[in-house]
């Protein structure tokens, strides 16, 4: 299973907004509504930013949001904070066989 | 608060088997709605799911296909943990190491342990 192709970067200034892109294909974005992304300070776990393509979890602010179209999954924060400097990795559920695909990750600047 | 919490050795040599253990607090690993899940993080291989085992009744147990023929994931309920045993280790399984939890069997994690730096090295 090939992981899910993201930018290595992207960056805005405070206040602008953002937008990271995930590309999969059929099995795996294309294929279900299961995608989420996760945010990685350096030296921390990743934490749950957006689940099931739109849904932000409890205490994830709503300058957070996410969506898809076909193949393509995306983030956008809008609204840029000095604390939103961090990678951000999507995930897509991928089937039965092997369920969980990661996407290769990428590093936001907050200028 | 659920919690997870991680131990195990950092540094093993080739060839012997790692074994992991990720305590759980706050929730139960007989959950009928949870999957509990190793993920490992390196910087040639990114992000990757190991494996999970979650109960329905009776236990199941996933793993990565490229992982089937070297890992076993073992619930334990009497101490409410789960852990990871990966046999004949090589300097290519060097990575962080995570559990983690899907809450609802939805294809996501919402609950990462802190992570355990595993290295491989003779």
């Amino acid at each position: 299973q090939s992981a899910l192709t993201q930018p290595p970067s992207a960056s805005g200034s405070p206040g602008q907004s953002v937008t990271i892109s995930c590309t999969g294909t059929s099995s795996d974005i294309g294929g279900y509504n299961y995608v989420s992304w996760y945010q990685q300070h350096p030296g921390k776990a990743p934490k749950l930013m957006i689940y099931e393509v739109i849904k932000r979890p409890s205490g994830v602010p709503d300058r957070f949001s996410g969506s898809k179209s076909g193949n393509t999954a995306s983030l956008t924060v809008s609204g840029l904070q000095a604390e939103d400097e961090a990678d951000y990795y999507c995930s897509s559920y991928a089937g039965s066989n092997n369920p969980y695909v990661f996407g290769t990750g990428t590093k936001v600047t907050v200028l | 608060q659920v919690q997870l919490q991680q131990s195990g050795p950092g540094l093993m040599k080739p060839s012997q088997t790692l074994s992991l253990t990720c305590a759980i607090s706050g929730d139960s690993v007989s959950s009928n709605s949870a999957a509990w899940n190793w993920i490992r993080q390196s910087p040639s291989r990114g992000l990757e799911w190991l494996g999970k085992t979650y109960y329905r009744s009776k236990w199941y147990k996933d793993y990565a296909v490229s992982m089937k023929s070297r890992i076993t994931l073992n619930p334990d309920t009497s101490n409410n943990q789960f852990s990871l045993q990966l046999n004949s280790v090589t300097p290519e399984d060097t990575a962080v190491y995570y559990c983690a939890r899907d809450p609802r069997g939805g294809g996501y994690f919402d609950l990462w342990g802190r992570g355990t730096l595993v290295t491989v090295s003779s």
